[in-house]
């Protein structure tokens, strides 16, 4: 089976820096994706994982250990327009499709 | 590179009626995805097309919903005698076949928001 574990709400302050964490169990492992979805808006891309480790992009990162089926969002000097939903997803095994399995996201709430 | 379109915004339709969107993926991208997403949740595979193809379907998908992708650029999902179950978002994606594909992100549009009354 398929199944993707995120927090459901996480609330920080502004400037702050958060953790939003994802477990997985999937059929297969080709990557694992995070996006960010505003309320009413697409999922927009933020970071891809294939191999252990951190990657950084700005005030964002994102880390996957493939041993432990674990990611992390690291959200740093957090703005008011950080809150929105953050979604983990996995390119399980390798098919025609090369879809993406989702998580159920993690509503972030940044607060004055 | 105008994104992914999607038409319309929102629907409104009573049980029974039958419905129909578009999607307009990224020009150069050959791979185009339908999902459903509904309220406080990640969204859910539908179907996959390569090009003009339709490659996979997941069991979600009822023999009410079908879909088209007639020359391999834009493509519709259409759904016949909607019920209350059906209301969610409808969201398009696309993305490339670069580098195999394997390490391409899903371009998402703004989805359709259907609800059926």
């Amino acid at each position: 089976g398929q199944n993707i574990d995120q927090p459901t709400e996480m609330t920080a302050t502004e400037g702050a820096i958060v953790q939003i964490n994802c477990t997985y169990q999937t059929s297969g492992f080709n990557g694992l994706f995070w996006y960010q979805q505003h309320a009413g808006e697409a999922p927009t891309f933020l970071s891809y994982n294939v191999l252990d480790g951190l990657e950084e992009k700005g005030r964002f990162s994102s880390f996957l250990s493939r041993s432990k089926g674990y990611s992390y969002l690291l959200l740093k000097e957090l703005q008011m327009k950080d809150s929105a939903s953050y979604l983990c997803a996995v390119r399980g095994r390798m098919d025609s499709s090369y879809k993406l399995i989702f998580g159920s996201g993690t509503r972030l709430l940044v607060r004055p | 590179d105008t994104g992914v379109s999607q038409d319309p915004r929102h629907k409104i339709t009573k049980r029974g009626q039958n419905v129909t969107f578009r999607c307009d993926p990224i020009s150069e991208h050959n791979r185009l995805y339908w999902y459903r997403q509904t309220l406080g949740q990640g969204p859910e595979f539908l179907t996959y097309f390569q090009n003009e193809a339709q490659l996979e379907k997941s069991r979600l998908l009822s023999d009410r919903f079908s879909a088209e992708r007639p020359k391999g650029s834009f493509s519709t999902l259409e759904i016949q005698r909607t019920e209350q179950g059906d209301s969610a978002m409808y969201l398009c994606a696309s993305s490339t076949h670069e580098q195999g594909g394997i390490k391409s992100p899903l371009h998402f549009g703004n989805g359709t928001r259907l609800t059926v009354t």
